[in-house]
C-alpha cells in the first residue's frame, strides 16, 4: 500500500514564526504535492513538484515556499506565519500520469493553528 | 476539468450496498472517473479510478455508463466505518501540474 506520511497531525506556532510541513512518501513516486483544505473552499493547491529540486506554483503559493531535496521527501515552508494560514494541510505523492491515469494519495494532514 | 454532480447526502443500512451516483456529463474522452473519501480529521482515501470499462478492487466497484456521462461507486457491504463524505473527481490525466480538485461530496451515512 502506498503510504504518505505527514510528521505532525496538530501544530501550534505563533503569528511571524518560520513553520516547516514535512511529508515522505514511500512508493517511489515522481510527483508530490501540498494542498490546504478549508471548510467552504475545498481543496486548494499550493505547490506542486515532478521531480527532485523541481517545483511549480499552484493556485495559492503566496506566503509559503516548499524544498524538495530527496525524492521521498517534500517540505512545505510558511516563511513568516500568520493566522489566516490556520488551516489542515494535506500532502500526496502519485507516480508520474501517463495512459493509467495514476491516482494521487493522500497524507492524514496536519491541522495547523496559527495564534 | 468536467464538472460533477452528487446528491448532498446519502444514508443506507449497515450490511446493504451503498450505490453513490456522479454525473459529469461534459466529460471528454481522455478524462478519468476517481473517487475518494474523507472520514472526518483524516486526509482523502483513493477508493478506485476508470476511464471506460467498470472497475473493482478491494474496495468498491466503480460502474461507468457506456456514454460516460455519469457513474457509480458501489460499496457492497457497507459498514459503519464507511460513513464518510465521498467525492467523485473528472480529471484528464498525463496533464503537468494536475490537481485534484475536490467538489462538495456526497456525505454518507451508514446506520445500523
Amino acid at each position: 500500500d502506498v503510504k504518505v506520511t505527514q510528521s505532525s497531525r496538530y501544530l501550534v506556532k505563533r503569528t511571524g514564526e518560520k513553520v516547516f510541513l514535512e511529508c515522505v512518501q514511500d512508493m517511489d513516486h515522481e510527483n508530490m504535492f501540498w494542498y490546504r483544505q478549508d471548510p467552504g473552499l475545498g481543496l486548494r493547491l499550493i505547490y506542486f513538484s515532478y521531480d527532485v529540486k523541481m517545483k511549480e506554483k499552484g493556485d495559492i503559493p503566496e506566503g509559503y515556499s516548499v524544498s524538495r531535496e530527496k525524492k521521498e521527501r517534500f517540505s512545505l515552508i510558511l516563511e513568516s506565519a500568520s493566522t489566516n494560514q490556520t488551516s489542515m494541510y494535506l500532502c500526496a505523492s502519485s507516480l508520474e500520469p501517463t495512459v493509467t491515469g495514476q491516482p494521487q494519495h493522500f497524507g492524514d494532514g496536519t491541522r495547523l493553528s496559527i495564534l | 476539468d468536467a464538472k460533477t454532480t452528487q446528491p448532498p447526502s446519502m444514508d443506507c443500512a449497515e450490511g446493504r450496498a451503498a450505490n453513490l451516483p456522479c454525473n459529469h456529463s461534459t466529460i471528454s474522452g481522455n478524462e478519468y472517473v476517481y473517487w475518494y473519501r474523507q472520514i472526518h480529521s483524516q486526509g482523502p482515501q483513493y477508493i478506485i479510478h476508470g476511464l471506460k470499462n467498470n472497475e473493482t478492487n478491494e474496495m468498491a466497484s466503480l460502474i461507468i455508463t457506456e456514454d460516460r456521462k455519469s457513474s457509480t461507486l458501489i460499496l457492497p457491504h457497507a459498514t459503519l466505518r464507511d460513513t464518510a463524505v465521498y467525492y467523485c473527481i473528472v480529471r484528464v490525466a498525463g496533464t503537468g501540474g494536475f490537481k485534484t480538485i475536490f467538489g462538495a461530496g456526497t456525505r454518507l451515512f451508514v446506520k445500523a
